[in-house]
């Protein structure tokens, strides 16, 4: 079975532009969610998509958005980057239900984005 | 607000003998814990997880004990091998309302490195 696969590995960008990140989860899993990770917060909650509705909502401001396809796939967008969204951005995904002993998010390798 | 900490940044070990990774978290509403494994370049790899109402659960090399009272979770891996050195980070589903929508708080990670 094929993990969660992000795209691109890597980005570049620089300041004011908007960026989008790709996310398809592990087959059968409905529910997909962000993360973001930088050296100095650690590994912060963005949000979760399940059957193409957000959730649930981390604290980022209104720039951070994302949306869910028919087929589970997930994409985030950032507009007007800032030097500050330089991260790592990790997508996970689950079955579904609550989170626990019969739902565990799998993480993709993560996108690096560079904002200069 | 941290809820879940790891005190610890960093971690070396012998290779053969015990590592021992710890976690505090602050909130008595969690009711299960996992451990992540991350290696440079890659997204989180789920390792183990308990549930409350386990004080221990074992999965080959790792064992993971929790104690309610004290609020505390440990990772033991026993023994250790070189490739078990990695980013280890505990995470706790966060409900809301009585459910956890694919959000995961978690710790700031240590670094675990085991030499030959």
């Amino acid at each position: 079975k094929a993990g969660v696969t992000q795209t691109p590995r890597y980005l570049i960008k620089t300041r004011g532009q908007q960026v989008t990140l790709s996310c398809s989860p592990i087959s059968g899993h409905r529910s997909v969610s962000w993360y973001q990770q930088t050296p100095g917060q650690g590994l912060q909650f963005l949000f979760e998509y399940f059957s193409e509705t957000q959730r649930n909502k981390g604290n980022f401001p209104g720039r951070f958005s994302g949306r869910q396809f028919s087929n589970s796939r997930s994409e985030m967008n950032v507009s007007t980057l800032e030097l500050g969204d330089s991260a790592l951005y990790l997508c996970a995904s689950s079955l579904g239900g609550s989170l626990g002993a019969k739902n565990i998010q799998y993480f993709g390798a993560g996108t690096r984005l560079s904002v200069l | 607000d941290q809820q879940v900490k790891q005190n610890s940044p960093s971690l070396s070990v012998q290779e053969g003998r015990i590592s021992i990774l710890n976690c505090d978290y602050t909130n008595s509403m969690f009711d299960y814990f996992l451990w992540y494994k991350k290696y440079p370049a890659e997204g989180p790899t789920f390792l183990i997880s308990i549930s409350s109402i386990k004080d221990k659960n074992e999965d080959g090399r790792f064992t993971v004990f929790l104690n309610k009272s004290a609020k505390h979770l440990s990772l033991h891996i026993v023994p250790s091998q070189p490739g078990d050195s990695a980013v280890y980070f505990c995470a706790a589903p966060v409900n809301a309302g009585g459910t956890s929508y694919g959000k995961l708080t978690f710790g700031q990670g240590t670094i675990l490195t085991v030499h030959p």
